[in-house]
C-alpha cells in the first residue's frame, strides 16, 4: 500500500516571504511519481509540480521547487516569494505505475500581506 | 486544447435517487480517473479506467456505485440509491500514457443529498 502524509493543517506565511510544505510518503516501490497540487477556494485542482522517482534533480517549477530527498521518502514543496494569490489548499500526491494515485490530506496555506 | 470537463456542476438530489455524473477528458488521454472529496477533506479514489476498461475499481465505496467509459472517451458515474454521506465534489482528471502522466481535473460535479 502506499500512503501520504502531510502533517502541517494549516500554514500563514507572509507576503514575499519563502515557505516549505511538508510531505513523506511510504512505498517499497523503486518506481514511482510525486505530485503536487493547488487548490483555491474555487475548489479545482491545479497540477504545479512533478518528481520522479529516478530523477536526480530536484524538480522546479517557477516559483515552486520540490525539495525531493529519496532516502528519507520526502517530497517538500518550496514556494519561494509567496504572494496572496498563493493562499489555497496544497495536496501532495504519490503514483505508482499506472495504477490509483493516492493524496495527502493537505496543508491549508494562507498568505498573509 | 479544451480541458477536462464536467456535468453537472451542481446536483441537488432526494435520499435514494439515482444520480449520473459525466465526464469528458481532454482528448487523447487514455488514462481516466474518478475521484471524490467530501468537505475539508483530501481526495478519495474511486475508480481509474485505461481506455475503456477499468483494472482498478478497489476504491467504489459500495455497490451502488459504478462507472463505465465508452469509446475511450467520456466517463459516468452512476450512484444508485443515494444516501447523505454521498453528497460530496467528485472530479475527474485524466492523463496521457507515459512520461510523467500528470493528471488534469475538471471542475468537479458538486453532490448534495438530502
Amino acid at each position: 500500500a502506499q500512503k501520504i502524509t502531510q502533517t502541517q493543517p494549516g500554514m500563514f506565511v507572509q507576503e514575499k516571504e519563502a515557505v516549505t510544505l511538508d510531505c513523506t510518503y511510504d512505498t517499497s516501490d523503486q518506481s514511482y511519481g510525486l505530485f503536487w497540487y493547488k487548490q483555491p477556494s474555487s475548489g479545482e485542482m491545479i497540477f504545479l509540480i512533478y518528481q520522479g522517482s529516478y530523477d536526480e534533480q530536484n524538480a522546479t517549477e517557477g516559483r515552486y521547487s520540490l525539495n525531493f530527498q529519496k532516502a528519507r521518502k520526502s517530497a517538500n514543496l518550496v514556494i519561494s516569494a509567496s504572494q496572496l494569490g498563493d493562499s489555497a489548499m496544497y495536496f501532495c500526491a504519490m503514483r505508482r505505475g499506472y495504477q490509483k494515485v493516492a493524496f495527502g490530506t493537505g496543508t491549508k496555506l494562507q498568505v498573509i500581506p | 486544447g479544451a480541458g477536462v470537463s464536467q456535468s453537472p456542476s451542481n446536483k441537488v438530489t432526494e435520499k435514494g435517487k439515482d444520480v449520473e455524473l459525466r465526464c469528458d477528458p481532454i482528448s487523447g488521454h487514455t488514462a481516466l480517473y474518478w475521484y471524490r472529496q467530501s468537505l475539508g477533506q483530501g481526495l478519495e479514489f474511486l475508480i481509474y479506467f485505461q481506455g475503456n476498461s477499468a483494472p482498478d475499481k478497489s476504491g467504489l465505496p459500495s455497490d451502488r456505485f459504478s462507472a463505465e467509459r465508452t469509446g475511450g472517451s467520456v466517463s459516468t458515474l452512476t450512484i444508485q440509491r443515494t444516501q447523505q454521506e454521498d453528497s460530496a465534489v467528485y472530479l475527474c482528471a485524466s492523463s496521457l500514457e507515459g512520461g510523467k502522466e500528470t493528471q488534469y481535473f475538471g471542475p468537479g460535479t458538486r453532490l448534495l443529498v438530502l
